[in-house]
């Protein structure tokens, strides 16, 4: 089955330890994104990759890291987590990078730093 | 991108035709219409998209206006399972210099009832 998956799907930390959520597609997708999601925001881009080992910063990528040294893969990195970073966090992956092509989601995870 | 306004909120009877408007004034030339739905903190979901064709899937159909001021998604028969957030999103394609960025607002929440 074609997915965008994510884990963990939910996490609760504390401030400044470092966290990973991972992200994986089995589509063979060039680019991949994160995004959060925060009530009355709507979703806003953290950091996007074209493909491996190409990378860019969203529009709120301060406090983040993200690599992508496999196609499929696509870590996104909290090294000092702090309470504002809580929020619904979404992976999205799509074909190729022209824009016209659907993303797909990952189903979230839901983190919380305290 | 160009900014959307849709209602925040719709209900609408199970069976019967659920119509989502979306307005889109300030839309560009070679700016498309793409809709997404987030059912209740699940990953955003694909639609359709357009540029101005009218356009139908498995899922919905896509009715744009002669002048692409504004948008109509019609869910032809409603279930219980389609009650989510309805996003619309007007963009450019990343080859034109878009980005493949998708920025949602704040969408309309459709409920469909017994």
């Amino acid at each position: 089955e074609a997915q965008v998956t994510q884990n963990p799907r939910y996490l609760i930390t504390v401030t400044g330890k470092k966290l990973t959520v991972t992200c994986s597609q089995n589509m063979n997708h060039e680019y991949m994104s994160w995004y959060r999601q925060d009530p009355g925001l709507g979703l806003r881009q953290i950091y996007y990759s074209m493909n491996v080992e190409v990378t860019d910063k969203g529009d709120v990528p301060e406090g983040y890291k993200v690599s992508r040294k496999e196609k499929r893969n696509f870590p996104l990195i909290l090294e000092s987590p702090s309470p504002n970073q809580t929020s619904l966090y979404f992976c999205a992956s799509s074909f190729e990078t022209s824009g016209l092509n659907e993303q797909f989601f990952g189903p979230g995870t839901r983190l919380t730093v305290l | 991108d160009a900014k959307t306004t849709q209602p925040p909120s719709m209900d609408c009877a199970e069976g019967r035709a659920a119509n989502l408007p979306c307005n889109h004034s300030t839309i560009s030339g070679n700016e498309y219409v793409y809709w997404y739905r987030q059912i209740h903190s699940q990953g955003p979901q694909y639609i359709i998209h357009g540029l101005k064709n009218n356009e139908t899937n498995e899922m919905a159909s896509l009715i744009i206006t002669e002048d692409r001021k504004s948008s109509t998604l019609i869910l032809p028969h409603a279930t219980l399972r389609d009650t989510a957030v309805y996003y619309c999103i007007v963009r450019l394609p990343a080859i034109t210099g878009g980005g493949n960025k998708l920025t949602f607002g704040t969408g309309t929440q459709l409920k469909v009832e017994l």
